[in-house]
């Protein structure tokens, strides 16, 4: 099974500073029609999680773009330029190309106010 | 505007059985594969289910294969989770996703407990 890691596990930001989330894969993310099915989701406290990006870069509906996706492989990283409060929360990565067996995600990364 | 709302969580004991539904709005139903996505207290997400848009196919986590199933009513709208002999690591907010973890309700929370 593909393994999920992000780092760090937490991070304390003061508003309006930038900040980069690392999710590193197990294996390469790339699937066979040459896309690479790697999303970012946002868990605001007491939420339900929100998708933030799709396949790498493209960022979802209504999502400021502040927030952008880099990355390929198995190496992706998340950065949020100018933090605002309402980016506070849990951020996930994970992975839809190895499926089946099933869809893997990271074990999140923390944002909280310094 | 998409809507996914869950239902049918609810204080259970161990070994015994619970059905969760999912009713969703905003868009058609019939055309898009669904997920069941778990989280338990204060952990990470996990999926746990998928059923094509016409019940073609369905997968399942390893953790709950053989005693979930993952179902669907297109003519109703719901998706839905039968749940049976229920364990205590099974306690967790249920959600009900769209294709690609692109909308996601708001949960249902489920507990297994003496």
């Amino acid at each position: 099974d593909v393994v999920m890691t992000q780092t760090p596990p937490s991070l304390s930001v003061a508003i309006g500073q930038s900040v980069s989330i690392s999710c590193k894969s197990s294996q390469s993310l790339v699937y066979s029609d040459g896309k690479t099915y790697l999303h970012w989701l946002l868990q605001s406290p007491g939420r339900s999680p929100k998708r933030l990006i799709y396949q790498v870069s493209n960022l979802g509906s209504g999502v400021p773009d502040r927030f952008s996706g880099t990355g390929s492989q198995k190496d992706f990283t998340l950065k949020i330029s100018r933090v605002e409060a309402e980016d506070l929360g849990v951020y996930y990565c994970a992975q839809t190309t190895h499926f089946p067996p099933m869809y893997t995600f990271g074990a999140g990364t923390k944002l909280e106010l310094k | 505007e998409v809507q996914l709302v869950e239902s049918g969580g609810g204080l259970v004991q161990p070994g015994s059985s619970l059905k969760l539904s999912c009713v969703a709005s905003g868009f058609t139903f019939s055309s898009y594969n669904m997920h069941w996505i778990r989280q338990a207290p204060k952990k990470g997400l996990e999926w746990i289910a998928l059923i094509y848009y016409d019940s073609s196919n369905k997968y399942y986590a390893d953790s709950v294969k053989g005693r979930f199933t993952i179902s669907r009513d297109n003519s109703k709208n719901t998706l839905y989770l039968e749940m049976n002999s229920l364990r205590s690591e099974d306690t967790a907010m249920y959600y009900c996703a769209k294709k690609a973890l692109a909308y996601w309700g708001q949960g249902t929370l489920v507990t297994v407990s003496s």
